[in-house]
């Protein structure tokens, strides 16, 4: 059974740091990954999406990394900015759920200014 | 495009009464999903569609909960009855070919149920 966690829970840093947050998954057997973003009250945004044949994704300050192999991902924030406060969720489908997209439970990153 | 489009935004009941959600997808994008959100339990996948048509219900969670497509531009799911225990964040969602590509969610229903 695919199983998503995502570390830390939570994360507090100042403006202009950058940050890393991690994303790891059990089953390696997986088509893709995506990074969402979601702010209080609103649904998720999609920010990056990995093929599993793929090493990185990046937009802007963001960089998201995939080792299936090893069943991990992480997505670098450059440069914080207080407007990048939100709960950041990774997903994956893989070939044992086809169209389901297994969620990690996020992490909620406070930048403080 | 407008996105996805979910209303109502909030929906306030008391137990045991019908309870309807409804979703616009994104035009051209054959696939549908239907998620809900709750603390304890995160983001869950509980029915989707592949142009109109249901393809997998298993996390549907009891015969109370039932989902339709009628057209490629618009779905319900509906609750009946409701209980305390569905209160949660609907999230409808859509993509243009199913998870190998971007998925881009509604706004979401703030169910509670007295």
């Amino acid at each position: 059974k695919q199983e998503v966690t995502q570390i830390p829970a939570a994360l507090s840093v100042p403006e202009g740091e950058n940050l890393v947050l991690n994303c790891s998954f059990t089953d390696s057997a997986i088509y893709n990954l995506q990074w969402f973003r979601q702010d209080p009250g609103k649904g998720l945004t999609s920010l990056l999406l990995i093929q599993s044949s793929q090493r990185e994704q990046t937009s802007g300050r963001l960089n998201a990394s995939l080792d299936k192999s090893s069943g991990r991902s992480t997505l670098y924030i450059a440069a914080s900015q207080p407007g990048d406060s939100a709960t950041y969720l990774c997903a994956v489908s893989s070939m044992e759920y086809g169209n389901k997209l297994v969620f990690g439970a996020g992490t909620i990153l406070r930048v403080k200014s | 495009d407008a996105g996805v489009i979910q209303s109502p935004r909030h929906e306030v009941t008391e137990m045991g009464q019908e309870v309807t959600l409804r979703c616009k997808p994104i035009s051209g994008h054959d696939y549908l999903f239907w998620y809900r959100q709750t603390m304890m339990r995160g983001l869950e996948l509980l029915i989707y569609f592949n142009n109109n048509v249901p393809i997998d219900d298993s996390g549907m969670p009891e015969d109370r909960f039932s989902a339709k497509m009628p057209n490629a531009s618009f779905s319900t799911l509906k609750i009946q009855p409701s209980e305390p225990r569905d209160s949660a964040v609907y999230f409808c969602a859509s993509s243009s070919t199913g998870a190998g590509e971007k998925l881009f969610f509604g706004s979401g229903t703030q169910l509670s149920v007295l």
